[in-house]
């Protein structure tokens, strides 16, 4: 029972360079959701998914972009890498929301460091 | 913008009492509460939830209360044990006008038990 992978665990990005975060879940779950967390701080919606080919923005989104060909995955792609983006983030995946029994299951997070 | 907050950053509670976590909503359209608990280096995960047609819903040592005529959300713990130490969140589903639904997370408070 994998739930929601993301990788890498870890990474450390140079100024400018690019990557994606990779997100999968087995769970057959409609909605995904892409947060940021830095330190001390609560969790920032970047980009959310309702189903496969369906993305929208969330809190904040610049500087990101995601795309959602398929219900399992739902990768994260940073674009010239700024020390801003250094964060951890987390993907989750739920089977909708909104009711009860709907709660979001998250991934380990993602550790990124912008030098 | 509307958003989700947290009273207190940190909490202390003597290891056998009884905590409790308070969170401020100011959207009225919300109609749906998580708590979400985040051991160290981990992702967050689910506690309890509620509705807003609810003021109060119970689970294993848990209890949350739900105040809509002040935009209040409280997180109760009963008879707390080291394990509950970690950072807990509220979160709020809100269903825009326009635009798919989505989790908002507050900023969080940091449980810490004494033994």
């Amino acid at each position: 029972n994998a739930g929601v992978t993301q990788t890498p665990k870890f990474r450390i990005l140079k100024i400018g360079q690019s990557m994606t975060l990779q997100c999968t879940q087995d769970m057959n779950h409609n909605y995904m959701y892409w947060y940021r967390q830095d330190p001390g701080m609560g969790l920032k919606l970047i980009y959310y998914s309702v189903g496969a080919g369906i993305t929208d923005k969330g809190e904040v989104p610049n500087g990101y972009n995601v795309s959602r060909s398929t219900t399992e995955d739902f990768p994260l792609r940073l674009e010239l890498a700024a020390p801003s983006q250094t964060s951890v983030y987390f993907c989750a995946s739920s089977y909708s929301a909104g009711g009860f029994g709907t709660e979001a299951f998250f991934g380990q997070g993602t550790r990124l460091t912008v030098v | 913008g509307e958003s989700v907050g947290l009273h207190l950053p940190t909490l202390s509670v003597q290891e056998g009492d009884n905590s409790i976590i308070n969170c401020a909503y100011s959207n009225s359209a919300s109609d749906y509460f998580i708590w979400y608990k985040q051991e160290s280096g981990k992702g967050p995960q689910f506690i309890i939830d509620i509705r807003s047609n609810m003021d109060k819903r119970q689970g294993q040592r848990v209890t949350v209360l739900l105040n809509k005529t002040v935009k209040h959300l409280s997180l109760q713990i009963a008879a707390t044990q080291p394990g509950d130490s970690a950072v807990y969140f509220c979160a709020e589903n809100i269903e825009p006008l326009f635009g798919n639904e989505k989790l908002t997370f507050g900023t969080g408070t940091r449980l810490t038990i004494i033994p």
